[in-house]
Order: C-alpha cells, then structure tokens, then sequence
C-alpha cells in the first residue's frame, strides 16, 4: 500500500524559530512536493524535487527551505518562523514523468506559530 | 490568483440530493483531476481525465471535463453523508513535471 508519512501531525513553535518538517514516502518515487493549504486558498505549491538533492521552487517559497539528500525523504524548513506561516502543510509524491500521476499525499502537519 | 475558480465555495445539502460542482480557468490544461479530501487527511485523488470532453462515471460521482480543456464539473447524484468532504480540482500543464495548480475547493456537507 502506498504510504507518505509526516513527521508530526500537530506542531507549535514561536515567532523566530527554525522549523523542521519531515516527509517520507516508501514508494521509490522520483517526484516530492510541500503545499501549504489554507482556507478559500486551496493548496499552493512552496517546492518541489524531481530527483534527489534536486530542488525548484514552487509559487510561494519566500521563508522556505527544502533538502532531499535521500529519495524517500523531503524535508520543509522554515528558518526563522513568523505568524504568517501558521497553516496546514501537505507533503506528497508521485512516480515521476510530466504529470497525468496520481499526486499522494501525507495526512499533513498543522503548524501553529505565536 | 487562482488559475483555477471553484464554485460554490460551500454546499449543504440533504441525504438524496443531486449536486453540480464547478472549475473553470482561462488556461488550457493537459489532463485534470479531482480530489476529495477528508478532515485530519491529505487529499485523495478519485479521477483524472485527459481528452476534451471526457465523461468519467465513479459510481454516484459523474466528471466531465470541458471540450476546451479549461473546465471540468463534478455531480453527484443521490449524495450520501459519506460524500461528505473537500472537493478539490487539479489541473496539470504539459511538462509540468507532474505539478499541479489547484482550485480553492468546495466543502460539501451532506446531512443525513
């Protein structure tokens, strides 16, 4: 059964913080990606990796990070967290190609920033 | 800006009721999919569609994607409280490297 799995289900940091979150699939594959959802918005692409240690930005990457150095795992950095970055984060992945794939997603981690 | 439009943002409907939900854009997409997606989850997909006017039939759930490839519609005849969800639409560019750009959702609530 394909599986994407997050760190952590609930998170609260503090305005400054750096902020880990982490993303594994079991899946073999090629393509990772962090969203973050937030209502009337829908869910909108921060980064995404093709490959491992590769790495393009999505629509909104400002205060983000990411690092793939293994290919079953995508991490999401926030280096200095600000309230504004209080949302609901998805990670998912699919096989790899252009598109046309089934995107799986994660059960997401919502993040609470005071 | 959303490049794809939802409509409506919300629908409360009754146990036995038919519903329509609607995604347009003005962008040409080269296949779209829809998703559901439940609370405390991630989204998941339930159809993809790639030719112009494509109809796909899930069981209650009818999608239809435009003959343009700029929308795509979504009915579910005879709702059950179980459809109760997220509805979100995804449209994929060619060559997109498998990325989405997806609409706002519609949150429909089916009441027994």
């Amino acid at each position: 059964d394909v599986k994407v799995t997050q760190s952590s289900r609930y998170l609260v940091k503090r305005t400054g913080e750096k902020v880990f979150l982490e993303c594994v699939q079991d899946m073999d594959h090629e393509n990772m990606f962090w969203y973050r959802q937030d209502p009337g918005l829908g869910l909108r692409l921060i980064y995404f990796s093709y490959d491992v240690k590769m790495k393009e930005k999505g629509d909104i990457p400002e205060g983000y990070s990411v690092s793939r150095e293994k290919k079953e795992r995508f991490s999401l950095i926030l280096e200095s967290a600000s309230t504004n970055q209080t949302s609901m984060y998805l990670c998912a992945s699919t096989p790899g190609g252009r598109g046309r794939e089934t995107q799986y997603f994660g059960p997401g981690t919502r993040l609470l920033v005071l | 800006t959303q490049l794809l439009e939802q409509s409506p943002q919300f629908l409360s409907i009754q146990e036995g009721e038919n519903l329509t939900v609607y995604c347009n854009s003005s962008s040409v997409f080269s296949s779209l999919q829809w998703y559901r997606q439940e609370p405390g989850e991630g989204p998941v997909l339930l159809v993809t569609v790639v030719t112009g006017g494509e109809v796909k039939k899930l069981k209650r759930l009818t999608f239809q994607f435009g003959d343009a490839r700029k929308d795509s519609s979504l009915h579910i005849t005879a709702a059950q409280p179980g459809d109760t969800g997220l509805y979100l639409c995804a449209g994929a560019k060619s060559d997109s490297w498998g990325k989405l750009q997806f609409g706002a959702g519609t949150q429909v609530v089916v009441t027994p």
